[in-house]
This record gives C-alpha cells, structure tokens and sequence, in this order.
C-alpha cells in the first residue's frame, strides 16, 4: 500500500519564477493538505482540498495556489517565487475530515530552493 | 504569542536514557494532540495520537495530556540511536477545523 507520494524530491527556481508540485493521497484517503516547513520551524498550514475545492486556507498570499484532480491528487502552485518561498512543502493526505479516527499522513516532501 | 510553544533544543542524552519531550498551548479549544516523529529530509511521520486529557502508552512511547495546564509531553523509554530525530508535537482544533497547528520541533539526539 503506497503511503503519500510527492514530485519532484527536488527543485530548484529563481526569483520571479512559478512552480507546480504534485501529490497522490495515501490509498482509500479523498482529502489533501499541503503545509510550508521553512527550516527549523515546524510546518505550517497552507491550504486543504476535499472534494475538488479548496475547504480552508491557512495564512498565505494568493500567489500560493491549488487544485485537485478527481482521482483525489492535487498539485501546488506557487507564483513569483521569492527567496522566502524556500522551504520542504509536505503534501498530507486524510479521509474527510480529520478528528476522532481520522489522522494525517504525511508525504517525504519537495524542497524547493529559491536562488 | 505561538499557539504552540515547543523548546527547539538541541537535546542530547546517552543511550538508555528516558527522554521527556515538552510543548505548551495557548487555545483551550484544542481538542486532539499528536506528535511526530521527522527525520532528517523527510517528511513527519505519525507516533502518537491522543484526544483531551490523560495518558497514552506505545511500547517505549507514552503520550500524556494536561489540559488544565495545556500542556503535551512525550516520554521515551530505553531510548535508542535510532530514536534521534526532531519531534514534533501538533494540535488539531475541534470538529470540523482541519488545520494542524504544529510546535517548532525539538531536535534529540541519543549518543551510543
């Protein structure tokens, strides 16, 4: 049973740039959440997906963006990248909605590199 | 004021030894308590998950809560090298809020 998968481990961008990063939910999971680790902090909540929509949204600009598709994976897009923008960024993914029996799975990450 | 407060360390014991891992909460609200387990360059992964107040034992791991206090700790038993990575202790608010709040992880080491 594949656990959460994100693409690519690796990226790197310069400012200004845009970049897509991609997740597929752990098996039998419809929900998806994505989250900024800046390193040395704990992550922190960017936005989660259920149902193809966007259900909440943590503090970020609108220059982060997401989408997911039907069979439940969502990608992330982030515009105008700033050096700021550097961090892992973890995909998580959960049955709807999370809370009593229902916990989250984290994936390995993309660290995206700003330069 | 963070919602979660969580002391970044570095902690370095010797093998053996039983470790106390600590965080701090600021909304009462909180109803669910995790904490995870991160190695380096990956992502975290799940240890303990417990709701409101008490204990909860896994193997080495126990998992206690006080709300009254709001306050999560995590003690390892018999600790193990292979035990040192950052922990990280999260919040999930009441039903319906899906945001983890997250500490800013405590980075352990266990020295052979």
């Amino acid at each position: 049973d594949a656990g959460v998968t994100q693409s690519p481990t690796h990226l790197i961008k310069t400012r200004g740039q845009q970049v897509t990063l991609r997740c597929s939910p752990k098996s039998g999971h419809d929900t998806v959440s994505w989250y900024q680790q800046a390193l040395g902090q704990g992550p922190q909540f960017i936005f989660q997906y259920y149902e193809e929509e966007e259900r909440q949204r943590g503090n970020f600009p609108d220059r982060f963006s997401g989408h997911q598709f039907p069979n439940y994976s969502s990608e992330l897009n982030v515009n105008a990248l700033l050096l700021g923008d550097s961090a892992l960024y973890l995909c998580a993914s959960s049955s709807h909605p999370i809370g009593d029996n229902e916990k989250l799975f984290f994936g390995s990450g993309t660290q995206l590199s700003v330069l | 004021q963070k919602e979660v407060e969580q002391d970044p360390g570095p902690l370095s014991v010797p093998e053996g030894a039983i470790v106390s891992l600590n965080c701090t909460y600021s909304n009462s609200a909180f109803q669910y308590f995790m904490w995870y387990r991160q190695y380096s360059r990956k992502g975290p992964e799940l240890l303990m998950y417990t709701y409101s107040s008490g204990n909860k034992e896994d193997g080495r791991f126990t998992a206690q809560v006080d709300k009254s206090s709001k306050y999560i700790s995590l003690f390892i038993r018999d600790s193990q090298p292979s035990d040192s990575a950052t922990y990280l202790c999260a919040t999930l608010g009441m039903w319906g809020a899906q945001k983890l709040v997250f500490g800013q992880g405590t980075r352990l080491t266990i020295n052979p």
